[in-house]
């Protein structure tokens, strides 16, 4: 089965400055997706940033960005020009290609982040 | 666009009781999933469907049942609650197997959640 690791479980960050939150994974399968997914106080779950495991171009989304390493099973989010609207818990989750029936997302611990003003 | 509704948003129950949860998915979304998410915990998977059949069992109690009907829409049945069972229990919906392609291709869109208190 695949694991999630967020071994941090609070981080701060001065706004407008630069952020970078930890994940790392364990799996078999060569072909997955990864995710990173924002829960601000609302507690919905908001997509930040996805990532396919069979590219090699690191995901950008305007301020968020990925490090994706595959060969390390590390894949860190860094979210740039911090803004107050960015405090939040974040959860870096796995998931099987679609085809699978266990396609499922599993999640991490999550970490929370707040952001200084 | 439209997205994942559930229902009812709030629900407060006695111990014993039974609570039924709604999930209605993105249209022409087939697959749905139902998580259980805890204070300061991570969502944990329960239960999901893809075309009204079952695909996948996660740590969904046996109090719990779940199906999947003919307009895709998902109901998740809490029989015999105890208080441990309150929680934000959320449902997503994703499109089907197979390649995909744009914005949603392989994401889950989660709903708000319907937040369960049973006291």
């Amino acid at each position: 089965a695949q694991t999630v690791t967020q071994s941090q479980p609070e981080m701060s960050v001065q706004e407008a400055e630069t952020v970078t939150l930890s994940c790392t994974y364990d799996t078999s399968e060569s072909d997955y997706y990864l995710f990173w997914y924002k829960q601000p106080p609302s507690r919905q779950m908001i997509l930040v940033i996805r990532q396919e495991a069979y590219k090699q171009q690191n995901a950008t989304e305007n301020r968020f960005s990925v490090n994706f390493q595959k060969a390390a099973k590390s894949f860190s989010l860094k979210i740039s020009d911090s803004q107050l609207g960015d405090a939040a818990m974040y959860f870096c989750a796995y998931r099987s290609p679609p085809l699978r029936a266990n396609s499922k997302l599993t999640f991490g611990k999550g970490i929370t982040l707040s952001v200084r003003p | 666009a439209a997205g994942v509704i559930q229902s009812p948003r709030h629900l407060i129950k006695e111990k014993r009781e039974t609570a039924t949860l709604k999930c209605y998915p993105i249209p022409r979304h087939d697959t749905v999933y139902w998580y259980q998410q805890g204070p300061g915990q991570d969502p944990q998977f329960l239960i999901s469907f893809y075309e009204k059949m079952q695909s996948d069992k996660g740590s969904i109690p046996d109090r719990f049942s779940a199906q999947q009907f003919s307009d895709y829409h998902s109901e998740l049945n809490m029989s015999s609650l105890e208080l441990g069972d309150s929680a934000l229990y959320f449902c997503a919906s994703s499109p089907g197997r197979g390649p995909q392609t744009g914005s949603g291709a392989n994401v889950l869109t989660f709903g708000a959640g319907s937040r369960l208190t049973v006291l």
